[in-house]
């Protein structure tokens, strides 16, 4: 069935290094992958996505790639600050055969930024 | 709205008891879904609307979860004859849809069967 692996579930770094949180999904239909960050008790914020017709992409210390032929796609955050703790979920669609799709998520990653 | 918005925040339930979760989407947006969150897991599908209309209820549970969006707009989950296994936070997201996917998520609603 529809399924999204990730790993690690925990990731802990020291601030200013780098954190690569990886993920796999199963239906080779899936072309949209949206990374959420989700603080303790609030809810789930989008902070980056990618569509399968793209590569890589970036925005600021946030960088997502995806490798459809492996069905991976991974999240790269630079220069971590304390602020980028949180748990981190990766997303792959489900289509409809429509023009809205399903959100599979992955199972989390806790990262803990030690200052 | 500013956003999405979800009510009560927190529900506590004696096993048995029947209720009923709102969500407020953001103006304009097509697609609702619910999603169930339980502790250290990511968000599970449950169901999802466009419009008024239920177009995938394949993720709930069982025949006691039953969700409604009559207008297009405002969506309400309710649980019948609630059990512990219930328990999780209840995640309402919606999405402009027509190709536009990007999906902003409620605060949710934690519920607590007791």
């Amino acid at each position: 069935g529809e399924n999204v692996e990730q790993h690690p579930s925990t990731l802990s770094v020291q601030e200013g290094d780098s954190a690569v949180i990886k993920c796999t999904y199963s239906d080779s239909a899936s072309n949209y992958f949206p990374w959420y960050k989700q603080e303790l008790g609030k809810r789930p914020q989008l902070i980056i996505d990618i569509r399968s017709n793209v590569g890589e992409k970036k925005d600021q210390r946030i960088a997502v790639t995806l490798n459809k032929t492996a069905k991976h796609f991974s999240l790269h955050i630079t220069e971590t600050q304390p602020e980028d703790s949180a748990v981190y979920f990766c997303a792959a669609s489900i289509g409809y055969g429509g023009a809205t799709n399903k959100l599979i998520f992955g199972t989390g990653t806790l990262l803990a930024v030690q200052p | 709205g500013a956003g999405v918005s979800q009510s009560p925040r927190y529900k506590v339930a004696k096993r048995g008891q029947d209720v009923a979760l709102r969500c407020d989407p953001i103006s304009g947006h097509v697609s609702l879904f619910w999603y169930q969150q339980a502790l250290g897991q990511g968000p599970e599908f449950l169901t999802y609307f466009q419009n008024e209309a239920q177009l995938d209820k394949s993720g709930l549970p069982s025949d006691r979860f039953f969700a409604e969006r009559p207008e297009g707009s405002v969506s309400t989950l309710k649980i019948q004859r609630t059990q512990q296994e219930d328990s999780a936070v209840y995640l309402c997201a919606s999405s402009l849809g027509w190709g536009d996917e990007k999906l902003f998520f409620g605060s949710g609603t934690q519920l607590s069967v007791l």
